[in-house]
């Protein structure tokens, strides 16, 4: 059974770097039938891409065109897990932020088909 | 960024009785690989989304087949042919066709 299990800060201050991790459990990072992605939600903005990162011979990054100048997504394979850097925070940054797995529910690998989802960090920007 | 719309954002549904949710993309999301990457995402007052539906109407594991999903091009629904209390929650569409990966705004389910 696979599972995303989030952590990092609640509250973070503006103008600092927000930093979260997601161990996975049940796969491995490197996996090369899945992506392994962030997404936050906020109720100003809804549920908001922010990047991902996946492994097919050798690893690839995407990042949300918003925040791809403030943010970034790292594999750590020695860990099993990866995380997300989002530097220069303001207050718009407060939001529920998710880990997910794009996996392959059909037996290959299914773009945007998000099927694991780790249980949410609340990120607060705050001073 | 391909702008997703739902309607409507607000479905009042009597137990039993069937539901329907439309999503409607400002461009068409057939990717290049000849697929259209639409998914249907639920969400349950404080827990993350669930994976409903994804490529339009491939039905994910566990999920009810009085669930069902279609469409093409820029516009797709979701369907519920009989309403149950499990159902109550928020609704989304999201598609991956293009980066960034976008979602419509949602569509609240409950129950009259």
């Amino acid at each position: 059974q696979v599972q995303l299990q989030q952590s990092g800060p609640g509250l973070v201050k503006p103008s600092q770097t927000l930093s979260l991790t997601c161990v996975i459990s049940g796969d491995s990072v490197s996996s090369d039938s899945v992506a392994w992605s962030w997404i936050r939600q906020s109720p100003s903005r809804g549920l908001e891409w922010l990047g991902r990162t996946y492994y097919r011979s050798k690893w690839y990054i995407d990042y949300a065109v918003s925040v791809k100048s403030r943010v970034i997504i790292n594999p750590d394979t020695s860990k099993n897990q990866f995380s997300l850097q989002l530097s220069s925070v303001t207050p718009e940054d407060t939001a529920v932020y998710y880990c997910a797995r794009e996996g392959a529910p059909s037996g290959t690998y299914s773009r945007g088909a998000f099927d694991i989802w780790g249980q949410g960090t609340v990120v607060t920007v705050s001073s | 960024d391909i702008v997703m719309t739902q309607t409507p954002l607000s479905s009042p549904v009597t137990l039993g009785q069937p539901a329907s949710i439309s999503c409607r993309s400002s461009q068409s999301l057939v990717h290049s690989d000849g697929n259209t990457y639409l998914s249907w995402l639920q969400q349950r007052p404080g827990q993350p989304p669930r994976l409903l539906i994804h490529r339009i109407s491939n039905r994910f594991s566990g999920v009810p087949d009085r669930v069902s999903g279609s469409g093409a091009g820029t516009d797709f629904t979701l369907k519920i042919s009989r309403v149950e209390a499990e159902d109550v929650g928020v609704y989304y569409c999201m598609q991956a066709t293009q980066f960034p990966f976008t979602f419509g705004q949602g569509t609240r389910l409950e129950i009259k």
